[in-house]
């Protein structure tokens, strides 16, 4: 089955502690974005992946860090610089050959920090 | 400043009434045009879209209407159906800088009572 994944779904850290959250993708796509969901509010983009190697900074970038080694892997780390990281972290991709631009998202990683 | 604003947080409708979801914009160069839909602790799934240079799109249930000069749309889902209970998000693309990104707004939270 083609889809997103993400791992764990949900993920407890103490204060202070870098942690990553995964996101794989298997439908082929080159684009591939990380949310944030606060409750009330919309999705926030953090970053995004247009094509490997490359990446660039959403709205939210501060605290965060990315990489884009592979097509199919786009993780997300949440540094102890990140003011305020509790939050549901939502992974999406999306293929270029649309240009209405319909993202595919995974099921998301519920992250808290104590 | 918000670009993308959808007004109501939250909706109640009858079963097998209509549900009109509102969505306004203020970026007149978006191009394209989305309904995502969220249940709790999941991803948003990609429901119906609309280029600029249509006024409608239907899909089902689901209509999607576009007033480009009101710079407003809206979702309505005929007959609504207690599965129908979800957050749906309204969201943007096509405005240049980083064009393909999706600008969402912050939801409207639907409840279709049995």
């Amino acid at each position: 089955d083609g889809g997103i994944t993400q791992s764990p779904k949900y993920l407890f850290r103490k204060e202070g502690q870098n942690v990553t959250l995964s996101c794989e993708q298997n439908l082929n796509h080159d684009a591939m974005y990380w949310y944030r969901q606060d409750p009330g509010q919309g999705l926030r983009l953090i970053y995004y992946s247009q094509i490997v190697n490359d990446f660039q900074k959403g709205d939210i970038a501060e605290g965060y860090s990315v990489s884009r080694e592979k097509k199919e892997s786009f993780p997300l780390t949440v540094t102890s610089a990140q003011k305020n990281p509790t939050a549901f972290y939502l992974c999406a991709s999306s293929t270029q050959r649309v240009v209405w631009n319909e993202q595919f998202f995974g099921p998301g990683t519920r992250l808290t920090v104590l | 400043d918000q670009q993308v604003k959808q007004n109501s947080p939250s909706l109640s409708v009858q079963e097998g009434r209509i549900s009109i979801l509102n969505c306004d914009y203020t970026n007149s160069m978006f191009d394209y045009f989305l309904w995502y839909k969220k249940y709790p602790a999941e991803g948003p799934t990609f429901l119906i879209s609309i280029s600029s240079i249509k006024d409608k799109n239907e899909d089902g249930r689901f209509t999607v209407f576009l007033n480009k000069s009101a710079k407003h749309l809206s979702l309505h889902i005929v007959p609504s159906q207690p599965g129908d209970s979800a957050v749906y998000f309204c969201a943007a693309s096509g405005y240049g800088g980083s064009q393909g990104n999706l600008i969402f707004g912050k939801g409207t939270k639907l409840s279709v009572k049995p």
